[in-house]
């Protein structure tokens, strides 16, 4: 189903920095913006980065995003407890003319 | 700050049409962005969310190839809302149906909080 592959698990401790990678292809990440959101359970997505590395007014500055070639990831910085939760990658496929998600990462914060 | 709120029947009947109405405020529709239409199986992760399609404040429609032919997705800048109709339902389109503003188009910004619509008899 999903295009962009991620790890299915990342854990870190509070105040660790947890990496989260996203692969992709030229079609996709190597010629579009990389987006990322966290989604809880039984909510809407929230995003927590666009076009590669910016960041919305409102997410902590722990969180960062950069891209190189087909592959994008995502940092959190100083971990919390109320990070614990899913985080996708997305972006735009020119051969599927459609977005594109990734595979989701579960973090938990032990 | 922008908001989204979908609106319309939870309970749709097979081979009938699917309506749905996505209400903007905090932003004005005719400024500009694309406004789109997804969604999510119960229960499911991200991984399954399907970009229905979207629309831009002059009617310019960009709509999920395998949905085409199904779907209407039309804007009303006056009362600054946009409206998705699927026609031909069948169970597999039960689903929780989220509105969003596309930051990009298909990659949204800011998504309304979903409704769940269950085709069923």
């Amino acid at each position: 189903q999903s295009v962009l592959t991620q790890p299915p698990s990342a854990s870190g401790t509070p105040g660790q920095r947890v990496t989260i990678s996203c692969s992709g292809s030229s079609s996709n990440i190597g010629s579009n913006y990389v987006y990322w959101y966290q989604q809880l359970p039984g909510t809407a997505p929230k995003l927590l980065i666009y076009r590669d590395n910016h960041r919305p007014s409102g997410v902590p500055d722990r969180f960062s995003g950069s891209k190189s070639g087909t592959s994008a990831s995502l940092a959190i910085s100083g971990l919390r407890s109320e990070d614990e939760a899913d985080y996708y990658c997305a972006a735009w496929d020119d051969s599927l003319s459609g977005p594109v998600f990734g595979t989701g990462t579960k973090v938990t914060v032990l | 700050q922008v908001q989204l709120q979908e609106s319309g029947p939870g309970l749709v009947k097979p081979s009938e049409t699917l309506s749905l109405t996505c209400i903007v405020s905090g932003y004005s529709i005719s400024s500009g962005y694309h406004w789109g239409w997804f969604r999510q199986p119960p229960g499911k992760g991200l991984e399954w969310l399907e970009w229905i399609g979207s629309i831009n404040h002059s009617g310019s429609t960009y709509y999920n190839p395998s949905l085409k032919s199904r779907v209407t997705i039309s804007v009303d800048t006056s009362d600054n809302q946009f409206s998705l109709k699927l026609s031909s339902v069948t169970a597999a389109d039960t689903a929780v149906y989220y509105c969003a503003r596309d930051n990009n188009l298909g990659t949204p910004d800011y998504w309304g909080l979903g409704t769940l619509v269950t085709v069923s008899s």
